[in-house]
């Protein structure tokens, strides 16, 4: 019954590294999110898409960039993570028809080291 | 970045208990308001969305009601039991995305 899957639940990776996340939707949704959540913060938006080959910078996309080749695969780059980018991060994803919710994946925590 | 606030950051509430909280949000250009609910280990569950003022939504034990003039809405849990045990996230709905507020902890004690 899994509608939205994230790769890896954990992660460890080093400064300096090239980070791959991806996550895949069985919905058929139009919109996918990518998300970083740290205590006391909340969610932030870092990435979004409303289509293949589309993608919008959300609130805080420094260091990051995202991949939309196919439309049920969102990826998450970290082009040379740092610790500032250890968090959890979660994959979104959401109809554009109707006021529904966005269905989540069960994040990834990445500690970078 | 909008504003979207939660209060209390965290509770704690007795099995048996009823208990509410508060989401604050911008009043203007209002078009939806969510309320998540995230257990430990698990993904974020859609609770409910919300659009109209005055909307109440039920599912359960647990509600929500929306005031979109003043900018509020209370999430209200009745007869908490352990597995309401969760961090219940709000979010605004604008520019086709959705803000999150820092999310309220509830820990229900058997």
């Amino acid at each position: 019954d899994v509608k939205v899957t994230q790769s890896s639940r954990y992660l460890v990776k080093r400064t300096g590294e090239k980070v791959f996340l991806e996550c895949v939707q069985d919905m058929d949704h139009e919109n996918m999110f990518w998300y970083r959540q740290d205590p006391g913060l909340g969610l932030r938006l870092i990435y979004f898409s409303y289509d293949v080959k589309m993608k919008e910078k959300g609130d805080i996309p420094e260091g990051y960039s995202v991949s939309r080749e196919k439309k049920e695969r969102f990826s998450l780059i970290l082009e040379s993570a740092s610790t500032n980018q250890t968090s959890m991060y979660l994959c979104a994803s959401s109809s554009s028809y109707g006021p529904g919710g966005y269905t989540f994946g069960s994040g990834t925590r990445l500690t970078v080291v | 970045i909008l504003n979207v606030e939660q209060s209390p950051q965290s509770l704690h509430v007795q099995e048996g208990d009823s208990t509410n909280f508060t989401c604050s949000f911008p009043s203007s250009n209002f078009y939806a308001l969510h309320w998540y609910r995230w257990e430990t280990a698990k993904s974020p569950e859609a609770l409910f969305v919300m659009t109209l003022n005055g909307d109440e939504k039920k599912k359960g034990r647990i509600s929500a009601t929306l005031n979109t003039k003043e900018g509020y809405s209370y999430l209200y849990i009745k007869g908490s039991q352990p597995e309401d045990s969760a961090t219940y996230l709000c979010a605004f709905f604008h520019d086709y995305k959705l803000s999150f507020g820092a999310g309220t902890t509830v820990t229900v004690r058997a």
